[in-house]
């Protein structure tokens, strides 16, 4: 089975900007969450989605944004980029029956300049 | 919401030795308490979970023990390598329900010297 995949790895934007990252989960995982990680805080929680719906929104400004698709593929958005957005964004699957296990892709490394 | 602090943020220990992580949570219906480990450069995966049913899990050298009274719970691992060295999550969530919402702990780094 194919893992995680994230698209792109890499992006460079400047403030102001918007920004969309992709997610594709493992074949049957139909819950995606969405992760911002940074040196200091860690992993944070932004999002989870299941069957297109999301279900639990972390503690971030409205500017970021996702949605889910029929075949489970995710997307975030984050639009009038900020330079504190620069950080690693991963996404992770899993099944609903385990939901607590996740799988998660490589993430997308976004700098803001 | 749910808070989970992490202790300490960075361990070394010699290699053969014992390493302990701790973690405490903030909301007592978090049920579902898994590990993850990330190296440098790497994805974070799964490497033990507990649920709150059990007080103590082992797999190999890994184990993990759940106080759910005191709410917290702890990473040891037994006879480290240097493979060992990484970045170790502790995380909570309530399992099933209406939650689905990991909430990690800001992690350790964890340097196993040969």
């Amino acid at each position: 089975k194919a893992g995680v995949t994230q698209t792109p790895r890499y992006l460079i934007k400047t403030r102001g900007q918007q920004v969309t990252l992709s997610c594709s989960p493992i074949s049957g995982h139909r819950s995606v969450s969405w992760y911002q990680q940074t040196p200091g805080q860690g992993l944070q929680f932004l999002f989870e989605y299941f069957s297109e719906t999301q279900r639990n929104k972390g503690n971030f400004p409205g500017r970021f944004s996702g949605r889910q698709f029929s075949n489970s593929r995710s997307e975030m958005n984050v639009s009038t980029l900020e330079l504190g957005d620069s950080a690693l964004y991963l996404c992770a699957s899993s099944t609903d029956r385990e939901w607590g296990i996740q799988y998660f892709g490589a993430g997308t490394r976004l700098s803001v300049l | 919401g749910e808070n989970v602090e992490q202790h300490p943020s960075t361990l070394s220990v010699q290699e053969g030795d014992s390493a302990v992580i701790k973690c405490t949570y903030s909301d007592s219906a978090s049920n579902y308490f898994p590990w993850y480990k990330q190296e440098l450069g790497k994805r974070p995966q799964l490497i033990i979970d507990i649920r709150s049913n059990v007080g103590e899990k082992k797999d190999q050298r890994i184990a993990v023990t759940l106080n759910k009274t005191a709410k917290h719970f702890s990473l040891h691992i037994t006879e480290t390598q240097p493979e060992d060295s990484a970045v170790y999550f502790c995380a909570a969530s309530r399992s099933g329900g209406s939650n689905y919402k990991l909430t990690f702990g800001k992690g350790t780094l964890l340097t196993v010297n040969p």
